[in-house]
């Protein structure tokens, strides 16, 4: 069966960079893209990237893209998403989702939650 | 980018009544649009791909409409296990966006 498993939870001080893993498992990685969804507490999903698991194209949130990175390493099937100069507002709930690139989010990671204070 | 706006915020609704979600595109998506459940902490869980094709294990009482700009999520008779936060997403173009969800919340 499909499975999306993320890495723990984090708490970071302001300024400094995060790295979440979401590794893949029951599929061909390599088939279908990666998207990162965030939800801060209490309020809706907010898109924040995708990463094709093929060639590794990327397409990010104008928002973010100054300060995010998205890798796949596909001899693990594991996706990253690097972000950086973290601020307050990025405290949230992380998702991976296989999808984005013209299809929907089938599968979502479990979430990790982020946590950003001085 | 597409704004994607729900309606209502909120539905107060009892077991067994039917509800009617609405999500409003601010320009075409085509057919390009999914539903998602989110229950108190959980990941979110596809419903409703493509407008009205339901995902895999999903009961027959969840049915989505429509095309263009407008579209419906119906769940004909709800059940207690219904009652959560829904979400409609586009992905007909960059930036894939979200609405602000629609919690059905027992009345």
């Amino acid at each position: 069966q499909v499975q999306l498993v993320q890495s723990g939870a984090e708490v970071k001080k302001p300024g400094a960079s995060l790295k979440v893993s979401c590794k893949a498992s029951g599929y061909t990685f390599t088939n279908y893209g990666i998207s990162w969804v965030r939800q801060a507490p209490g309020q809706g999903l907010e898109w924040m990237g995708w990463i094709s698991a093929y060639n590794g194209n990327t397409n990010y949130a104008q928002m973010l893209q100054d300060r995010v990175t998205m890798t796949t390493d596909t001899s693990t099937s594991t996706a990253y998403m690097e972000l950086r100069s973290l601020r307050s507002d990025d405290t949230a709930l992380y998702y991976c989702a296989r999808g984005g690139g013209g299809w929907h989010f089938d599968y979502w990671g479990q979430g990790t939650l982020v946590t950003v204070s001085s | 980018e597409i704004v994607l706006t729900q309606s209502p915020v909120t539905l107060s609704l009892s077991p067994g009544e039917r509800a009617t979600l609405s999500c409003r595109a601010s320009q075409s998506v085509s057919s390009y649009l999914a539903w998602y459940q989110q229950k108190p902490g959980q990941a979110p869980r596809l419903l409703i791909y493509d407008a009205s094709n339901r995902a895999t294990g999903i009961p027959a009482r969840f049915s989505g409409s429509g095309s263009g700009t407008d579209f419906t999520l119906t769940i004909s008779s709800l059940e207690p296990e219904d009652f959560a936060v829904y979400y409609c997403q586009q992905r007909s173009s960059w930036p894939l966006t979200f609405g602000g969800g629609t919690k059905v919340e027992i009345k």
